[in-house]
């Protein structure tokens, strides 16, 4: 079955980049997201990216897909106190249904003042 | 607004008992999911529904229940039939051919 795996942790200082990154293992992917999550919050999607592409960048987010080795990367530029989150990678075949997503573990951001 | 909204935000029920999570969307979506939290694990999707009157299980769907008699609403009932209910639960809807996914903010279910 599909697998999405991330790292658990990274901590950075405020004002230094920050990457998060993410291996699958689904071929048919389509879609891969970014989503942060706040303390008992929902998830918001930072960004996304189509499986023909190899880079996107919006803003502070720069995400990078390498498909021959599946690996997905986002960077956060100049990163903030208020980036702390959890980020969790996922991937769709879309299709009809892309909240049918596969998520990675979660990397939980530390942003050090 | 639109959007997705999940109620309550917290919920305690004793073991044993059947509860019903809400979750309501005004985005006009066709497609709803519920997802599953916990600590340390990634969301894994537990059923969803592409359109009204039907839906599918997800990877996770023993010991839940769900209806789609509206296209605004997927409540999720949580059975006494699931052995580890304790969780943070997350209703999603997406457009029918769109690239994303809109998320509640969760129900947080203890069970005592």
């Amino acid at each position: 079955g599909e697998d999405v795996e991330q790292s658990l942790f990274l901590s950075v200082r405020e004002g230094d980049s920050s990457v998060i990154n993410c291996t699958y293992t689904d071929s048919s992917s389509t879609y891969l997201y970014w989503y942060k999550q706040e303390p008992g919050a929902g998830l918001q999607l930072l960004t996304y990216i189509f499986s023909n592409m190899d880079m996107k960048q919006d803003q502070r987010l720069t995400v990078l897909l390498n498909k021959k080795d599946k690996h997905l990367s986002l960077r956060i530029a100049d990163t903030q106190t208020g980036d702390s989150a959890i980020y969790f990678c996922a991937e769709t075949a879309g299709g009809t249904s892309y909240g049918k997503l596969t998520f990675g573990q979660g990397t939980i951001l530390t942003v050090h003042p | 607004d639109g959007g997705i909204t999940q109620s309550p935000k917290y919920l305690f029920r004793k073991e044993g008992q059947n509860v019903t999570l809400s979750c309501e969307q005004n985005l006009n979506h066709d497609a709803m999911y519920w997802y599953r939290q916990d600590p340390g694990q990634g969301l894994r999707l537990i059923y969803y529904s592409q359109i009204v009157n039907d839906f599918q299980k997800g990877d996770i769907a023993e010991g839940y229940s769900v209806s789609r008699e509206k296209k605004e609403s997927f409540p999720l009932t949580v059975t006494s039939a699931q052995k580890n209910p304790t969780a943070f639960y997350l209703c999603a809807s997406s457009p029918t051919v769109n690239t994303e996914a809109f998320f509640g903010q969760g129900t947080r279910l203890t069970v005592v």
